[in-house]
């Protein structure tokens, strides 16, 4: 079946411009996570979504970053006011319900590559 | 908090020879621990897995056995293809009434010369 996708797969923006990630997870899954690989930081977790729910922020690296997810599908990551060390490839996976003893896979997209110039 | 640590790559070996990946983590419950593999252009797929201790988790050649008494999982492969060349990252996640978000190390780069 189809995978986790995501859109755009790249994009590129000035300083100072709001920019939306797109996620669409593989059907079913009711996990989803946001993640940023950049070259200094690696592999860094922002937010998780239950459904609709996201339990815990506190991995967004600062107010500028939000995300919300409806129907319990499509998750949208929003940057406002991008700088340049926003300038990251944000990865988005999704699991089925995740619960304590897990684990279950995490499947990752393919990433949308941010520049800001 | 739960962290991973893993070697510095990037790492260069001929076909055939042998890998070891270090990675050793810092975890306050008992994690499952995972390898996941970024090939050229492509996205993040997961290698392996462990979710106990002594686990052996194993998958195209590639192993790797949770070792609770020296909070490590290495990667290892008897013997590389030109065809392994990717970037390996070593994760765990903390599942005890957590939200079950990787933790990852920075990544360690293999290059397989024919």
């Amino acid at each position: 079946g189809a995978g986790v996708s995501q859109s755009p797969s790249n994009k590129v923006t000035e300083k100072g411009k709001d920019v939306e990630l797109r996620c669409d997870p593989i059907s079913g899954h009711t996990a989803l996570y946001w993640y940023r690989q950049s070259l200094g930081q690696g592999l860094e977790f922002l937010i998780y979504f239950q459904g609709n729910s996201a339990p815990d922020k506190s991995g967004l690296p600062s107010d500028r970053f939000s995300a919300e997810r409806t129907g319990g599908s499509v998750s949208t990551l929003t940057i406002q006011r991008t700088q340049q060390e926003d300038s990251a490839v944000y990865l988005c996976a999704s699991s089925l319900v995740t619960r304590a003893g897990g684990p279950n896979e995490q499947f990752f997209g393919p990433g949308t590559r941010l520049t800001v110039l | 908090g739960d962290s991973v640590t893993q070697m510095e790559g990037p790492v260069t070996l001929s076909e055939e020879a042998f890998l070891t990946i270090n990675c050793t983590y810092t975890a306050t419950g008992y994690p499952s621990l995972f390898w996941y593999v970024q090939y050229p252009g492509e996205g993040l797929q997961l290698l392996l897995k462990a979710t106990k201790a002594d686990d052996k988790g194993s998958n195209k050649g590639f192993e790797a056995t949770y070792r609770k008494e020296t909070t490590s999982f290495h990667l290892e492969k008897g013997s590389v293809q030109v065809s392994d060349s990717a970037v390996y990252f070593c994760a765990l996640s903390d599942y005890g009434g957590s939200q079950g978000n990787l933790i990852f190390g920075k990544g360690t780069k293999l290059s397989v010369k024919p």
